[in-house]
């Protein structure tokens, strides 16, 4: 149980084009989200925390026009990557946790998003 | 705020050695400890976690120990194998339930040698 699917696995785009991940709990109603960034040989990255039915937390220094998250639904948050720039070329991973876990309740990870940007 | 520190950054052992990676944290409020492993071009997975109100767990090669005195946690994998090797993350919670989030180590990359 537990299982965090996100899609796409890979993805490749030009520049100033804009790119949607999803990240789907598919056993389990998740009412949080989070949603990292991890450059090579680095640890994790917290950009955002999705909620769902209300507006996502971004971490500092995250401009959250450049990454729009949309909670719609208590399995399924998407991250969008706007106006996408080669600095924007990395790996995204989104986490979710049970509906009703508090913050001492296990995190489940997605696989993860290779996004390059040309 | 939490404060998670890693150590070593890398490591390398025998297969059959142990292995053992530590990490200190600095908010006393906080009381869950998940470890994850992390193979290349994937998401971490969650591998053992510890609440606080015990000072161990075990599950087969991979236990966990945790001291709250002192503030810090350890992830302990015996008889080592060479698909041990990843690179592993420990967490500690920050913030309160309503509104949280997970600081993670700065990841140990560790090699099994066949």
């Amino acid at each position: 149980g537990a299982v965090v699917s996100q899609h796409p696995s890979w993805v490749i785009c030009k520049s100033g084009t804009s790119v949607k991940i999803e990240c789907r709990s598919l056993d389990f109603q998740a009412t949080t989200m989070f949603w990292y960034r991890q450059f090579p040989k680095q640890s994790l990255m917290l950009m955002a925390t999705s909620n769902e039915g209300s507006k996502a937390t971004y971490e500092q220094g995250v401009e959250k026009d450049k990454f729009l998250i949309n909670h719609a639904s208590l399995t399924l948050s998407t991250l969008t990557v706007t106006s996408a720039h080669p600095e924007d070329s990395s790996f995204y991973i989104c986490s979710a946790s049970h509906r009703g876990s508090s913050y001492n309740s296990p995190l489940h990870f997605g696989n993860g998003t290779r996004l390059t940007v040309t | 705020g939490e404060n998670v520190e890693q150590h070593p950054s890398t490591l390398s052992v025998q297969e059959g050695d142990s292995a053992v990676i530590k990490c200190t944290y600095s908010d006393s409020a906080s009381n869950y400890f998940p470890w994850y492993k992390q193979e290349l071009g994937k998401g971490p997975q969650l591998i053992i976690d510890i609440r606080s109100n015990v000072g161990e767990k075990k599950d087969q090669r991979i236990a966990v120990t945790l001291n709250k005195t002192a503030k810090h946690f350890s992830l302990h994998i015996t008889e080592t194998q060479p698909e041990d090797s990843a690179v592993y993350f420990c967490a500690a919670p920050s913030g309160t339930s309503g509104t949280y989030k997970y600081i993670f180590g700065t990841g140990t990359r560790l090699k099994v040698l066949a």
